[in-house]
């Protein structure tokens, strides 16, 4: 079983202050790496996706990625209201087809205050 | 708009009944999985197809089952024997590009 772990918070920020969500996972292999945002009662949306190590930048989000220490963050700037929701961090397993399945974290509660 | 298609979106189940979900895609993705989720556990992998008429079984598959006769449609059945089915059911799709799901709305199944 890969293991892919979350704080699960709640974590709890001002309205525009970075938000620091992180995830470490167990399959040295894995090569792909994604993090959701799900409201409460919503399905998950695909908010990053990182693959090679270094950050990466969209907009008020930056994932950064760390295969040595097996570690992927998700960095939110200028955080508001709306980002208050679960952040789940997913990861492919080494070995595994294009079409195979993600290994997911149990998410970390995020409410931004205002 | 291309998306997935889950419904309904509630669902009530009696004791010994079995009850299926619909999840349909026209995003023309090859892979589909069924996912559930309880409060506080995350997402556990039910099924997966890779390809029609093909499916493997996830971490949970015991007391579901599923069929892949159509790329579009990947139906998850709940049946009798899933005793503790209460929770909110996801499916979601997949291109053979590195890229990750795209999920359905969910269907929230309750027992009565």
């Amino acid at each position: 079983q890969k293991e892919v772990e979350q704080n699960s918070g709640p974590l709890s920020v001002p309205e525009g202050a970075i938000a620091s969500l992180n995830c470490t996972y167990s399959d040295r292999g894995s090569q792909s790496f994604f993090w959701y945002r799900q409201y409460s009662g919503k399905s998950p949306e695909l908010i990053m996706s990182i693959y090679s190590n270094g950050d990466k930048e969209d907009g008020r989000f930056t994932a950064q990625l760390n295969k040595a220490s097996q570690y992927v963050s998700l960095l939110i700037r200028d955080s508001q209201p709306s980002d208050s929701a679960t952040y789940l961090c997913a990861v492919t397993p080494s070995g595994g087809s294009t079409l195979g399945r993600l290994y997911f974290g149990r998410g970390t509660q995020l409410t931004v205050w205002p | 708009d291309g998306g997935i298609t889950q419904s309904p979106k509630y669902l009530f189940r009696k004791e010994g009944q079995n009850v299926t979900l619909s999840c349909e895609q026209n995003l023309n993705h090859d892979a589909m999985y069924w996912y559930r989720q309880d409060p506080g556990q995350g997402l556990r992998l039910i099924y997966y197809s890779q390809i029609v008429n093909d499916f493997q079984k996830g971490d949970i598959a015991e007391g579901y089952s599923v069929s892949r006769e159509k790329k579009e449609s990947f139906p998850l059945t709940v049946t009798s024997a899933q005793k503790n089915p209460t929770a909110f059911y996801l499916c979601a799709s997949k291109t053979e590009r590195n890229y990750g799901y795209t999920f359905g709305s969910g269907t929230r199944l309750t027992v009565v």
